[in-house]
Parts: structure tokens; sequence; C-alpha cells
């Protein structure tokens, strides 16, 4: 079964900081990886997305993520953290299960941002 | 383009009743999965629905159902409450369920069970 790990449940950078959130995933076949945001009362919003091809993927809001085979790793960066940026974060992978979408999410990291 | 829409935001129910949540998809979605966000157990998938078929199950008791309409819109019902069931539950559509074709999320319908 596809598992996703998030080992940081908590995370606190100073504004203008760098930023490293790690996910790592457990799947039998080339998977379909995802990270969404979700702030305080909010649904999720979609960062970023790997299906195939370049392993270094952009997203909105300044996001990157790098697609490790190897590691089984989907590590979410951002360069320099804005105040903003203060939400939980989670990594999914998609199944093809029986047809159709199905996201398995990891436990999310709680991102803090101090100005 | 709207956005998934969720109604109603908060709903407050007692051990035994139950309830209906609603979800309308962006315009042109066919897709519509369903979602529990728990503190304890986080997110967990309950079923997806692609024209009106049920197309993918979770590991939830039968107590939890739900349909889909021919304009795609979704509803999902339990029945029989129980504390546990007290979540922010989240709709999400896609445009034809693939994987290539990621989910939107609505802002969720909080229920609480008393």
């Amino acid at each position: 079964a596809q598992s996703v790990t998030q080992p940081d449940i908590h995370i606190t950078v100073s504004e203008g900081a760098s930023l490293e959130l790690r996910c790592n995933y457990s799947y039998g076949a080339t998977p379909y990886l995802f990270w969404y945001v979700q702030s305080p009362g909010q649904g999720l919003q979609l960062l970023l997305k790997y299906f195939s091809g370049d392993t270094l993927v952009q997203g909105i809001k300044g996001f990157e993520a790098e697609f490790k085979r190897s590691q089984s790793s989907f590590n979410l960066r951002k360069p320099s953290v804005h105040w903003s940026d203060a939400a939980e974060y989670f990594c999914a992978v998609g199944s093809l299960t029986g047809g159709g979408n199905k996201l398995t999410f990891g436990t999310g990291t709680q991102l803090k941002v101090e100005l | 383009k709207a956005g998934v829409t969720q109604t109603p935001r908060y709903l407050i129910k007692t051990r035994g009743q139950q309830v209906t949540l609603s979800c309308s998809p962006i315009s042109g979605h066919r897709s519509v999965s369903w979602y529990q966000q728990t503190p304890g157990q986080g997110l967990q998938f309950l079923f997806e629905y692609f024209s009106e078929t049920q197309r993918n199950k979770g590991n939830f008791p039968g107590r939890f159902s739900g349909r889909q309409f021919s304009n795609s819109r979704s509803e999902m019902n339990v029945s029989t409450l129980e504390l546990g069931d007290s979540a922010l539950y989240l709709c999400a559509s896609s445009l034809d369920g693939q994987n290539n074709s990621p989910l939107h999320f609505g802002n969720g319908t909080r229920l609480t069970v008393t």
C-alpha cells in the first residue's frame, strides 16, 4: 500500500530564510506526487505536482520541489520565506488503483514564520 | 471560474442523527472526491464519484455514503452520527479524475457531533 511520511510536524523559520519541508513516499510504481498548502479554516491549495519528466518542479508562490527516486523523496523548498507562508503543508501521492483519483496524504508539517 | 463550493460551512449535530453535506464542483469538472480531516487521523479518503458512479471508496463504515448528480454536484451522507465523526469534510473536484488533472478543494464543512 502506498504511504507518505512527513517527518517534521512543526517547523519554525525566520522571514527571509530558506525553507525545506521533507516528504518520503512508498509506492510500487512511478508515483504521482503533490504538495498542497492549507491555511486556517481553508481547504487545500495545490502548490505543485510531479508526474514525470524533469525532476525539479516549479510551483506557485515561489515554491519548488525535487523528485529523487533513489531516496523516495519529494522535498519542498523555497529560497526566501514570507510571513504569509505560515500554514500547514501536505505532501500527497496519487493512485491509479481502480481507476480514477485517490490521494494518500502525509500528516502535514505546520510552518511558523518568525518576523 | 468559481471554485469548489461546499455547504454548509458549519454543522452541529447530535449523536444518532444523520447529516447531508453538499458539494458543487468547478464548472466542467466531472470527478468529485470526499476527504475527512481530523487532528488524529489527518486527511483520509472517503470516496470518489465520476459520471454519477462511485469509482473509489476508502476504508469507512457503511454509515458514510455519497452520490453524484447528472450536473456533477455531489452529496455525502453520514447516518447514525458518532462523536468520532466530528471533522472537517473536504470535497475536491477534478476535470476527469485522472492523476494528471489535480484536485481542487473546497473550504470544507466543519461537522461537530455532540
